[in-house]
């Protein structure tokens, strides 16, 4: 069975500040995709990266970065000089197949972004 | 384009009373759909997947039930909601990917009193 374990569930920061959002998951597949959202307080989930089993490179895109540790089984993701904006609720997901083939991802609890100006 | 749509956004319901929420996707045929739920300071928990017409998957037993009247559409019911049904309802499908990302609509926020 595939689980995702975000154990922050709320971090509070200071505007430029620079935060890590924690996400560790089991599987016991070698095949298996990994995501993040974003669920800003109109309450939409906002995909915002995926990253499948056999890809370890960190991936950095403006301000957003992730780091990919397969020996940790972990998928943290940073937020550089953090803003107001990025205030929101981040989830952490996990994805293997099932029978028939399909990808269903099960999702973390959750970590409350709260940043101050 | 292809986009999702969910409705009603904000729903107040008595104790007992039934249900439909109802998400529809344009600009694609017979998609997977799914339902999400997230309970207040919870996760979210998937609810019911479909791959098509008529076929339903239940991952958790409860007082709610799905329908897929059309490859469009995709119906969250109950006959009598409790006060543990109430929550955030997403529906949520997979786009153009295959591997489990999956984009959502606005949501359905639902209190039963």
């Amino acid at each position: 069975a595939q689980k995702v374990t975000q154990a922050q569930t709320e971090i509070s920061v200071v505007e430029k500040e620079d935060v890590t959002l924690d996400c560790v998951y089991e599987t016991r597949d070698t095949t298996y995709y990994l995501f993040w959202y974003k669920q800003p307080p109109s309450g939409e989930l906002v995909f915002l990266i995926r990253r499948n089993s056999f890809d370890e490179q960190n991936e950095i895109s403006g301000r957003y970065s992730w780091n990919f540790q397969k020996s940790t089984s972990s998928f943290n993701f940073t937020i550089t000089a953090s803003q107001v904006v990025d205030s929101a609720v981040y989830f952490c997901a996990l994805s293997e197949a099932q029978a028939g083939g399909s990808y269903i991802p099960t999702f973390g609890r959750g970590t409350s972004l709260i940043v101050h100006p | 384009s292809q986009t999702i749509h969910q409705w009603p956004a904000t729903l107040v319901q008595p104790v007992g009373s039934p249900l439909s929420l109802e998400c529809t996707v344009e600009g694609t045929s017979n998609p997977n759909l799914y339902w999400y739920r997230q309970a207040a300071g919870r996760g979210l928990q998937l609810l019911f997947y479909s791959v098509g017409i008529g076929q339903i998957s239940s991952e958790v037993p409860q007082n709610l039930s799905a329908s897929r009247p059309q490859d469009r559409q995709f119906i969250l019911s109950s006959k009598k909601l409790l006060l543990s049904d109430s929550g955030f309802y997403l529906c949520a499908w997979p786009g153009t990917g295959d591997a489990g990302e999956l984009f959502f609509g606005e949501g359905s926020r639902l209190t039963v009193l």
